[in-house]
């Protein structure tokens, strides 16, 4: 098990829904992270918030969103998504970083999502 | 951009039998950590190198970081079918962003 839990685990959405996936936390963690992974593939990373801000957006599609509302909470907002889309989302957490320590990820289960 | 490979990309062995995994990175890492998530799983963090030529045990896992700072490896002796899953190194490109390797997936066979 996970100390981080993600909702849902699956969801299916045609290419005009609006969907949300949630991700929430309670280890004090001040990084949160949303991953995309692909079958077979290496986790790619889409955003991190540090501290409830926006540090790293990946160049990623407007279609996607990301929320942090608290320092436990990470939403990622969807829509207009395409097939290609559809992929495995993985949200992390993480201790905030040192200058030469990188603090381990805690990755919850995913939400695999469908777009149909 | 900074890439990370990892080599072999498939490894069937028989039960009781060892495993290796190589990373190799294109830059000098200040550190590096291993990941492994089972069929259908998530990541997790299996241990975290940081110093030039660490080796670091974990019952019957052996992690070594090399002595550049630029690979590492993970060895498994005498394999069960726990051990099952795709491996994953992971490392950094600054502050938060972590670059995954691309993974080996052990197929332990019975």
């Amino acid at each position: 098990d996970t100390e981080v839990t993600q909702t849902p685990k699956h969801l299916v959405m045609g290419m005009t829904n609006k969907k949300s996936l949630k991700c929430e936390q309670h280890m004090g963690h001040r990084a949160m992270y949303w991953y995309k992974q692909k079958a077979k593939k290496p986790p790619e990373l889409m955003f991190v918030y540090s501290y409830e801000k926006l540090s790293i957006n990946e160049s990623v599609p407007s279609r996607f969103s990301p929320e942090c509302p608290n320092s436990s909470l990470l939403n990622l907002h969807l829509h207009a998504l395409q097939p290609e889309d559809s992929a495995l989302y993985l949200c992390a957490s993480s201790l905030s970083q040192g200058s030469s320590y990188n603090s381990p990820l805690h990755f919850g289960n995913g939400t695999r999502l469908t777009v149909t | 951009g900074q890439q990370v490979m990892q080599i072999p990309q498939y490894q069937h062995v028989q039960e009781g039998e060892d495993f290796t995994t190589y990373c190799n990175s294109s830059t000098t890492l200040s550190n590096i950590q291993w990941y492994k998530q089972r069929p259908g799983g998530h990541p997790v963090f299996l241990i975290q190198l940081v110093k030039s030529g660490e080796v670091k045990k974990q019952k019957r896992l052996t992690f070594q970081f090399g002595e550049a700072k630029k690979n590492s490896s993970l060895h498994i002796t005498a394999t069960q079918t726990t051990d099952v899953g795709t491996y994953f190194c992971a490392g950094p490109s600054g502050t938060y962003k972590y670059i995954f390797g691309t993974g080996t997936r052990l197929k332990v066979l019975a």
